[in-house]
């Protein structure tokens, strides 16, 4: 069955201390992987798409990494602006239709503290 | 400034009541997208439309209903066979294509009175 994810299902961290995030996914067909950024009561800003293993993107502290099962996103000295839930995505081709399915995973919440 | 507006932010259903929530994109996609977000769960898939006039079920259509009657416009209709309808409501766009990325819209929350 295809599935998406995410760990840590919430994550807090103080200002300036590194860490990551997972996204792991069990999907055959995979045409990309997408990271979302979402703040409360609001719709999800795009962040990064990734297409093939082996592959990395970067925006400011955010870094965003592909292998064949799973994502990472880096975060590099968080600050506070970039608590957020973080949400990731995968798409693949659709076996029956033409549509191409995007199947999203439950997101990470993220906490940075001053 | 080319995007996705959802109308309204907030809306209030009384029990057997149809409402419409409104989603229009000036970014020229062909595709569009309804989703639901409840507390802890994925986005779920309602409705997507990959042309004009032209819509498919997702994997929760039940108690919903959608036209797309211009390229513009992917309008959601809430009705009353939808039981529970309290949620957050996401409209997105995209090029058609492998790999292209979805755009979202501000969201609209639908409370039930």
């Amino acid at each position: 069955e295809d599935q998406v994810t995410q760990s840590p299902e919430a994550l807090r961290l103080q200002e300036g201390e590194s860490s990551s995030l997972n996204c792991s996914y069990t999907v055959s067909g995979l045409r990309g992987l997408f990271w979302y950024r979402q703040d409360p009561g609001k719709g999800p800003e795009f962040l990064f798409t990734l297409y093939s293993a082996g592959e990395e993107k970067e925006k400011e502290r955010l870094k965003a990494t592909l292998t064949k099962k799973e994502s990472f996103l880096h975060i590099t000295a968080p600050k506070p602006e970039d608590s957020a839930t973080y949400l990731c995505a995968v798409q693949k081709v659709g076996m029956k239709t033409s549509y191409d399915k995007v199947i999203f995973g439950p997101g990470t919440s993220l906490s940075v503290i001053p | 400034d080319g995007g996705i507006t959802q109308s309204p932010k907030y809306l209030f259903r009384k029990e057997g009541q149809n409402v419409t929530l409104s989603c229009e994109q000036n970014l020229n996609h062909d595709a569009m997208y309804w989703y639901r977000q409840d507390p802890g769960q994925g986005l779920r898939l309602i409705y997507y439309s990959q042309i004009v006039n032209d819509f498919q079920k997702g994997d929760i259509a039940e108690g919903y209903s959608v036209s797309r009657e211009k390229k513009e416009s992917f309008p959601l209709t809430v009705t009353s066979a939808q039981k529970n309808p309290t949620a957050f409501y996401l409209c997105a766009s995209r090029n058609r294509g492998l790999g292209e990325t979805q755009y979202f819209g501000p969201g609209t929350r639908l409370l039930v009175l």
